[in-house]
């Protein structure tokens, strides 16, 4: 069955960079895309970015825009989301998840999910 | 602050039927389709209705959605405590390089 697990809890002093990885099993990784996602306590979901497990082709959040890397790994079918100059209000859950559709057929929203990774950021 | 529009809760009892209504703009639920997520508390969301109307496998069919112009709603019928949970609705939006955008979430409580 689709897995997606994440990797655990971190910590992190604002001003820092976090990375999490997402690995993925029991399907075609170069087939579908990854998005990241995250919660901040209380709040509601936000879209980060989203890798092409294809061809590692990316697009990212304005929001985000140059403070975030999302790469992909063939090899080992793990993405992972890189997050840098952290601030106290990127404390939140961030979670991967696998697009239902493959390649480009990105519409049909995120079938699959990762467990979730609770980030904080406090000095 | 979110995107889209929900209402931040809703309740009702065992056996009803209840609403949960998305606003959103031409550039997102106006120009693409809508897709809700199911959160129960302290879990990873789970793809509801995808495609305004569509159900993944598995999900009951007491779980509909429908579209008009920019604007989406989640139905449930026969509720049932299990239903507790949060629910994001969530589209593309065509603006700048393209994002997904979602709502703020609609917490559900059955009495």
């Amino acid at each position: 069955q689709v897995q997606l697990v994440q990797s655990g809890a971190d910590m992190k002093k604002p001003g820092a960079s976090v990375k999490v990885s997402c690995k993925s099993s029991g399907y075609t990784f170069t087939s579908y895309g990854v998005s990241w996602v995250r919660q901040a306590p209380g709040q509601g979901l936000e879209w980060m970015g989203w890798i092409s497990g294809y061809n590692g082709k990316t697009n990212y959040a304005q929001t985000f825009q140059g403070r975030v890397t999302i790469t992909a790994d063939t090899s080992t079918s793990t993405v992972y989301m890189e997050l840098r100059s952290l601030r106290s209000d990127d404390t939140a859950v961030y979670y991967c998840a696998r697009d239902q559709g493959q390649y480009y057929d990105i519409l049909t929203g995120s079938s699959h999910w990762g467990q979730g990774t609770p980030v904080t950021v406090d000095s | 602050q979110s995107v889209l529009t929900q209402p931040p809760s809703a309740s009702g009892t065992p056996g009803q039927r209840v609403t949960i209504s998305c606003s959103g703009s031409n550039s997102n639920i106006g120009s693409n389709t809508v897709n809700w997520y199911q959160q129960l508390p302290g879990t990873a969301p789970k793809l509801l209705i995808f495609s305004n109307n569509r159900r993944p496998s598995g999900v009951p069919d007491r779980f509909s959605g429908s579209k008009s112009g920019t604007s989406a709603s989640l139905a449930i019928s026969g509720l049932q405590s299990e239903d507790e949970a949060a629910y994001h609705c969530s589209a593309w939006d065509d603006s700048l390089n393209g994002l997904w955008v979602f709502g703020g979430g609609t917490k559900l409580t059955v009495l």
